[in-house]
């Protein structure tokens, strides 16, 4: 079983819609939960981590961490073209080294 | 503020060549990161550096070498290409020991005929 997977669609939505993108994890030591964004040739860009479980607000995105379940989920309402990007789980222990999902490719259609 | 720029943005070898591939951050962060990125793969660290003068190995650091000779650069070079190391590299720096936060570079498209 990988350390963490995570389903590599793509997904396509429409304008306005609630996103959910998630990851499963083996390992149930992980502390740090981070989702990264990447657009088409760009290097990707942290949108938000938490820290052990519950959940994180920042706008639109939502993060959620369900340890019991081993569980990660971002969350993205009011859908945007301008979200259509891969976007990247990734987990870490204390003092370790990030392990990066596969990615998910998102496409919000106008 | 360029953040972390990368240097070349492409580059096509040949089999046995060598080359470096350059990153500078200029936020003066400690820990400074080599990955590379593959189709199906997602990314894989190859070295790391926890501050100047310092490197060490990631997941998959065979064939790859790494200096830090200044804070602000990460040198990543390969002695003799492979097709196998046909790839997208990126560096990435952070503030933080944890690794948490890193800011990534654009990018190097490398491929190896």
């Amino acid at each position: 079983q990988k350390e963490v997977e995570q389903d590599p669609g793509p997904l396509s939505v429409p304008e306005g819609a609630i996103v959910s993108l998630n990851c499963t994890y083996s390992n149930s030591a992980f502390q740090y939960f981070m989702w990264y964004r990447q657009y088409s040739r760009k290097g990707p860009e942290l949108l938000m981590y938490t820290y052990s479980s519950g959940n994180k607000e920042d706008g639109r995105f939502t993060a959620q961490v369900d340890k019991s379940s081993k569980y990660i989920s971002l969350f993205i309402r009011d859908s945007q073209p301008s979200d259509s990007a891969t976007y990247l789980c990734a987990m870490k222990l204390i003092g370790d080294k990030i392990i990066f999902g596969k990615g998910t490719r998102l496409h919000i259609l106008p | 503020n360029a953040g972390v720029t990368q240097t070349p943005k492409f580059r096509v070898l040949k089999t046995g060549q060598s080359m470096t591939l350059l990153c500078a951050q200029d936020m003066n962060h400690e820990y400074m990161y080599w990955y590379r990125q593959d189709p199906g793969m997602g990314l894989r660290l190859i070295h790391y550096s926890v501050g100047e003068g310092t490197t060490a190995k990631g997941e998959v650091p065979d064939g790859y070498n790494v200096s830090r000779l200044k804070k602000q650069n990460f040198l990543l070079g390969l002695e003799s290409a492979a097709p196998s190391q046909t790839s997208v590299y990126f560096c990435a720096s952070s503030p933080d020991g944890g690794g948490v936060t890193q800011y990534f570079g654009p990018g190097t498209r490398l491929t190896v005929l």
